[in-house]
Protein backbone atom coordinates (compact mmCIF):
# COMPACT_ATOMS: atom_id res chain seq x y z
CA UNK A 1 0.00 0.00 0.00
CA UNK A 2 1.18 3.44 -0.86
CA UNK A 3 1.43 5.58 2.64
CA UNK A 4 2.67 9.06 3.18
CA UNK A 5 3.10 9.10 7.07
CA UNK A 6 4.19 12.86 8.97
CA UNK A 7 5.48 13.44 12.26
CA UNK A 8 7.60 16.30 14.40
CA UNK A 9 4.10 18.66 14.86
CA UNK A 10 3.77 20.04 18.23
CA UNK A 11 3.32 24.01 20.13
CA UNK A 12 6.19 25.85 19.39
CA UNK A 13 6.89 29.37 20.73
CA UNK A 14 6.82 32.19 18.32
CA UNK A 15 10.74 32.15 16.77
CA UNK A 16 10.94 28.99 17.75
CA UNK A 17 12.13 25.97 15.56
CA UNK A 18 10.18 22.33 14.61
CA UNK A 19 11.25 19.50 12.51
CA UNK A 20 8.76 17.87 10.01
CA UNK A 21 9.25 13.70 8.98
CA UNK A 22 7.58 12.20 6.47
CA UNK A 23 8.09 8.42 6.30
CA UNK A 24 7.40 7.38 2.52
CA UNK A 25 6.35 3.69 2.00
CA UNK A 26 5.31 1.18 -0.79
CA UNK A 27 6.68 2.89 -3.67
CA UNK A 28 10.25 3.94 -5.19
CA UNK A 29 10.52 7.11 -3.29
CA UNK A 30 13.39 8.47 -5.33
CA UNK A 31 11.26 8.09 -8.40
CA UNK A 32 9.44 11.25 -7.26
CA UNK A 33 9.42 14.38 -6.64
CA UNK A 34 7.23 15.94 -2.93
CA UNK A 35 6.03 18.61 -1.83
CA UNK A 36 4.75 19.79 1.99
CA UNK A 37 0.91 21.71 1.58
CA UNK A 38 0.19 23.04 4.34
CA UNK A 39 -3.82 24.25 5.58
CA UNK A 40 -4.73 26.88 8.15
CA UNK A 41 -7.38 25.42 10.91
CA UNK A 42 -10.71 26.21 8.69
CA UNK A 43 -8.49 27.80 5.81
CA UNK A 44 -7.76 26.40 2.66
CA UNK A 45 -5.00 24.87 1.20
CA UNK A 46 -1.26 26.48 0.72
CA UNK A 47 1.45 25.21 -1.14
CA UNK A 48 4.42 25.45 0.94
CA UNK A 49 7.48 23.95 -0.79
CA UNK A 50 8.69 21.29 -3.19
CA UNK A 51 12.07 19.39 -3.60
CA UNK A 52 13.05 16.81 -6.63
CA UNK A 53 13.77 13.18 -7.01
CA UNK A 54 17.21 13.66 -6.02
CA UNK A 55 17.28 16.61 -3.85
CA UNK A 56 19.14 19.13 -6.07
CA UNK A 57 16.60 21.39 -6.59
CA UNK A 58 14.17 23.06 -4.47
CA UNK A 59 11.32 25.95 -4.63
CA UNK A 60 9.60 27.68 -1.70
CA UNK A 61 6.42 29.67 -1.63
CA UNK A 62 7.01 33.51 0.05
CA UNK A 63 5.82 32.92 2.66
CA UNK A 64 8.48 30.53 3.91
CA UNK A 65 11.71 31.12 1.83
CA UNK A 66 14.67 31.75 4.00
CA UNK A 67 12.73 30.03 7.29
CA UNK A 68 11.74 27.03 5.87
CA UNK A 69 14.17 23.82 4.22
CA UNK A 70 13.14 20.87 2.20
CA UNK A 71 15.22 18.18 2.38
CA UNK A 72 15.08 14.28 1.83
CA UNK A 73 16.45 10.83 2.78
CA UNK A 74 16.02 8.50 -0.10
CA UNK A 75 18.08 5.68 1.83
CA UNK A 76 15.60 6.26 4.20
CA UNK A 77 12.41 6.90 2.63
CA UNK A 78 11.94 9.97 4.51
CA UNK A 79 11.44 14.37 3.48
CA UNK A 80 11.74 16.77 6.18
CA UNK A 81 10.85 19.99 6.61
CA UNK A 82 12.93 21.96 8.90
CA UNK A 83 10.84 25.34 9.94
CA UNK A 84 12.98 28.14 11.79
CA UNK A 85 11.97 31.39 13.07
CA UNK A 86 8.08 30.48 13.30
CA UNK A 87 5.26 32.74 13.85
CA UNK A 88 1.50 32.38 14.48
CA UNK A 89 0.39 32.58 10.97
CA UNK A 90 2.42 29.10 9.99
CA UNK A 91 0.01 27.48 12.83
CA UNK A 92 -1.76 24.63 10.41
CA UNK A 93 -1.61 21.26 9.86
CA UNK A 94 1.45 20.50 7.64
CA UNK A 95 0.95 17.48 4.64
CA UNK A 96 3.36 15.96 2.71
CA UNK A 97 2.55 14.67 -0.71
CA UNK A 98 3.71 12.58 -3.84
CA UNK A 99 4.16 14.87 -6.92
CA UNK A 100 4.36 12.26 -10.14
CA UNK A 101 4.73 15.55 -12.65
CA UNK A 102 2.49 18.41 -12.08
CA UNK A 103 -0.06 16.86 -9.62
CA UNK A 104 -0.05 15.79 -6.03
CA UNK A 105 -1.35 12.38 -6.09
CA UNK A 106 -0.77 10.81 -2.63
CA UNK A 107 -1.41 12.85 0.62
CA UNK A 108 -0.36 12.00 4.38
CA UNK A 109 -2.89 12.27 6.65
CA UNK A 110 -0.81 15.40 7.98
CA UNK A 111 0.83 16.95 11.43
CA UNK A 112 -0.32 19.89 13.21
CA UNK A 113 1.73 22.65 14.41
CA UNK A 114 0.38 25.42 16.49
CA UNK A 115 2.68 28.43 16.84
CA UNK A 116 1.73 30.33 20.15
CA UNK A 117 3.11 31.55 23.14
CA UNK B 1 1.75 34.57 -9.20
CA UNK B 2 -1.02 32.39 -10.62
CA UNK B 3 -4.52 33.09 -9.20
CA UNK B 4 -6.65 30.86 -9.12
CA UNK B 5 -10.51 31.67 -8.53
CA UNK B 6 -13.74 28.68 -8.16
CA UNK B 7 -17.08 29.61 -8.52
CA UNK B 8 -19.08 28.87 -6.91
CA UNK B 9 -17.90 28.67 -3.03
CA UNK B 10 -20.91 26.83 -2.00
CA UNK B 11 -22.93 24.14 -3.56
CA UNK B 12 -25.93 22.97 -2.33
CA UNK B 13 -27.71 20.24 -4.15
CA UNK B 14 -29.82 17.80 -4.39
CA UNK B 15 -28.86 13.81 -3.98
CA UNK B 16 -29.02 12.01 -7.52
CA UNK B 17 -28.60 15.62 -9.47
CA UNK B 18 -25.43 16.90 -11.47
CA UNK B 19 -22.92 19.61 -9.64
CA UNK B 20 -20.24 21.90 -11.25
CA UNK B 21 -17.96 23.61 -9.90
CA UNK B 22 -15.38 26.43 -12.20
CA UNK B 23 -12.11 27.39 -11.54
CA UNK B 24 -10.16 30.10 -13.64
CA UNK B 25 -6.89 30.96 -13.63
CA UNK B 26 -5.23 34.71 -13.79
CA UNK B 27 -3.04 33.10 -16.43
CA UNK B 28 -2.94 30.12 -18.62
CA UNK B 29 -1.98 27.14 -17.13
CA UNK B 30 -0.48 25.27 -20.46
CA UNK B 31 3.48 24.63 -20.16
CA UNK B 32 6.11 25.17 -21.88
CA UNK B 33 6.37 21.13 -22.74
CA UNK B 34 2.75 21.29 -23.73
CA UNK B 35 0.77 19.68 -20.63
CA UNK B 36 -1.45 21.54 -18.51
CA UNK B 37 -0.92 20.47 -14.58
CA UNK B 38 -4.99 21.31 -13.51
CA UNK B 39 -5.75 19.02 -11.29
CA UNK B 40 -9.03 18.31 -8.93
CA UNK B 41 -8.66 17.44 -5.17
CA UNK B 42 -11.50 16.96 -2.88
CA UNK B 43 -11.16 16.66 1.09
CA UNK B 44 -13.76 15.42 3.28
CA UNK B 45 -15.10 16.52 6.74
CA UNK B 46 -11.44 15.38 8.71
CA UNK B 47 -10.11 13.99 5.82
CA UNK B 48 -6.86 15.19 4.13
CA UNK B 49 -7.24 15.69 0.62
CA UNK B 50 -7.70 12.97 -1.71
CA UNK B 51 -6.76 13.72 -6.03
CA UNK B 52 -9.69 13.12 -8.20
CA UNK B 53 -8.67 14.69 -11.79
CA UNK B 54 -5.10 15.51 -13.10
CA UNK B 55 -4.14 17.22 -16.33
CA UNK B 56 -7.66 18.81 -16.80
CA UNK B 57 -9.49 15.15 -17.42
CA UNK B 58 -7.68 12.40 -16.36
CA UNK B 59 -9.31 10.64 -13.12
CA UNK B 60 -6.94 9.11 -10.45
CA UNK B 61 -7.29 6.04 -9.69
CA UNK B 62 -10.56 4.49 -8.12
CA UNK B 63 -12.23 7.57 -8.50
CA UNK B 64 -15.71 6.90 -10.16
CA UNK B 65 -16.32 8.10 -13.28
CA UNK B 66 -19.53 10.00 -12.20
CA UNK B 67 -16.90 12.79 -11.85
CA UNK B 68 -15.47 14.53 -14.42
CA UNK B 69 -13.05 17.36 -15.74
CA UNK B 70 -12.96 19.09 -18.58
CA UNK B 71 -11.34 22.84 -19.83
CA UNK B 72 -8.58 24.61 -21.11
CA UNK B 73 -6.04 27.47 -20.89
CA UNK B 74 -7.80 29.26 -18.38
CA UNK B 75 -11.11 28.19 -17.55
CA UNK B 76 -11.67 24.45 -16.09
CA UNK B 77 -14.74 22.24 -14.68
CA UNK B 78 -15.13 19.63 -12.59
CA UNK B 79 -18.45 17.81 -13.09
CA UNK B 80 -20.56 15.63 -10.94
CA UNK B 81 -22.85 13.52 -12.70
CA UNK B 82 -25.22 12.24 -10.65
CA UNK B 83 -24.33 13.62 -6.36
CA UNK B 84 -24.14 10.71 -3.69
CA UNK B 85 -23.90 11.15 -0.14
CA UNK B 86 -20.19 10.36 0.09
CA UNK B 87 -19.69 13.81 -1.91
CA UNK B 88 -20.19 15.92 0.68
CA UNK B 89 -17.16 18.07 1.20
CA UNK B 90 -14.82 21.11 -0.15
CA UNK B 91 -13.63 20.53 -3.94
CA UNK B 92 -10.10 22.27 -4.54
CA UNK B 93 -8.51 23.22 -8.04
CA UNK B 94 -4.67 23.31 -8.02
CA UNK B 95 -2.34 24.31 -10.61
CA UNK B 96 1.78 23.18 -10.68
CA UNK B 97 2.03 24.49 -14.15
CA UNK B 98 4.35 27.37 -12.55
CA UNK B 99 5.96 28.21 -8.85
CA UNK B 100 4.95 28.82 -6.73
CA UNK B 101 1.40 25.93 -7.01
CA UNK B 102 -1.58 27.27 -6.22
CA UNK B 103 -5.39 26.39 -5.13
CA UNK B 104 -8.72 27.99 -5.32
CA UNK B 105 -9.82 28.84 -2.61
CA UNK B 106 -12.31 26.09 -2.47
CA UNK B 107 -16.21 24.89 -3.32
CA UNK B 108 -17.98 23.59 -0.31
CA UNK B 109 -20.38 20.92 -1.62
CA UNK B 110 -23.44 20.20 0.73
CA UNK B 111 -26.27 18.45 0.13
CA UNK B 112 -29.76 20.50 0.31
Amino acid sequence: EVKLLESGGGLVQPGGSLRLSCAASGFTFNNYAMNWVRQAPGKGLEWVAVITMTGDGTNYADAVRGRFTISRDNPKNTLYLQMNSLRAEDTAVYYCTREPAGTCDIWGQGTMVTVSS
Amino acid sequence: DIVMTQTPLSSPVTLGQPASISCRSSQSLVHSDGNTYLSWLQQRPGQPPRLLIYKISNRFSGVPDRFSGSGAGTDFTLKISRVEAEDVGVYYCMQATQFPYSFGQGTKLEIK
